[in-house]
């Protein structure tokens, strides 16, 4: 199947600081990327939708300009977590989309804590 | 009320069961149905991808969507313990639209 990585796999930085996470397709060209965030024992919640050459798209409640996303080739999009604060420690997870089939794949996700 | 419904379970089974996972949706538009499995502290992995009503096998797996009664299922024969982690179902419109996710259910089996 389809592979997506992530980097870092889990990150500890100070409160202030800008935290970046790379997610990739290894093997498969995706025009589309999301980012997740989830919570111990919880379901994915969504955090915004990453087009290949055009800026994110981000659901209600997102800040869009402490989560920047960048998605500047088909195979690589960067999640940066600017200003990070403790309430932004979370596991965030990536996912591709193997065009032009429907299926999406995700990364094996990054703990961030913020100290 | 929520566009996927799950119960979180947690579902307990011996080694040997077969397992019965189920969604409830109430999206008549969702045409594309997926069950991911999580391990703890790792991202999703899919396991299965049916597209509309019918039945769909791979191993000890198989996954099952009624539109009519907007019902899907998982089934795990001979489970085995490295079966235990979190399942989700995850349906989606169609037109590159975003997944939809239920709560996801906590499965244990134990030897």
């Amino acid at each position: 199947g389809a592979v997506v990585s992530q980097h870092p796999s889990r990150v500890i930085c100070k409160s202030g600081t800008s935290v970046k996470i790379e997610c990739r397709s290894l093997d498969f060209q995706a025009t589309t990327m999301f980012w997740y965030r989830q919570f111990p024992k919880k379901s994915l919640m969504l955090m915004a939708t990453s087009n290949e050459g055009s800026k994110a798209t981000y659901e209600q409640g997102v800040e869009k300009d402490k989560f920047l996303i960048n998605h500047a080739s088909l195979t690589l999009s960067t999640l940066t977590v600017t200003s990070a604060h403790p309430e932004d420690s979370s596991f965030y997870i990536c996912s591709a989309r193997e065009t032009p089939v429907n299926e999406q794949y995700f990364g094996p996700g990054t703990r961030l804590t913020v100290t | 009320q929520k566009e996927v419904e799950q119960d979180p379970g947690p579902l307990s089974v011996p080694e040997g069961a077969i397992v019965s996972l189920n969604c409830t949706y109430s999206n008549s538009a969702f045409q594309y149905f997926m069950w991911y499995r999580q391990y703890s502290r790792k991202g999703p992995e899919l396991l299965m991808y049916t597209y509309s009503s019918g039945n769909k096998e791979d191993g000890r797996f198989t996954a099952q969507v009624d539109k009519s009664s907007k019902y899907i299922s998982l089934f795990i024969r001979d489970s085995q313990p490295s079966d235990s982690a979190t399942y989700l179902c995850a349906m989606e419109a169609g037109g590159y639209n975003k997944l939809i996710f239920g709560a996801g259910t906590r499965l244990a089996v134990h030897p």
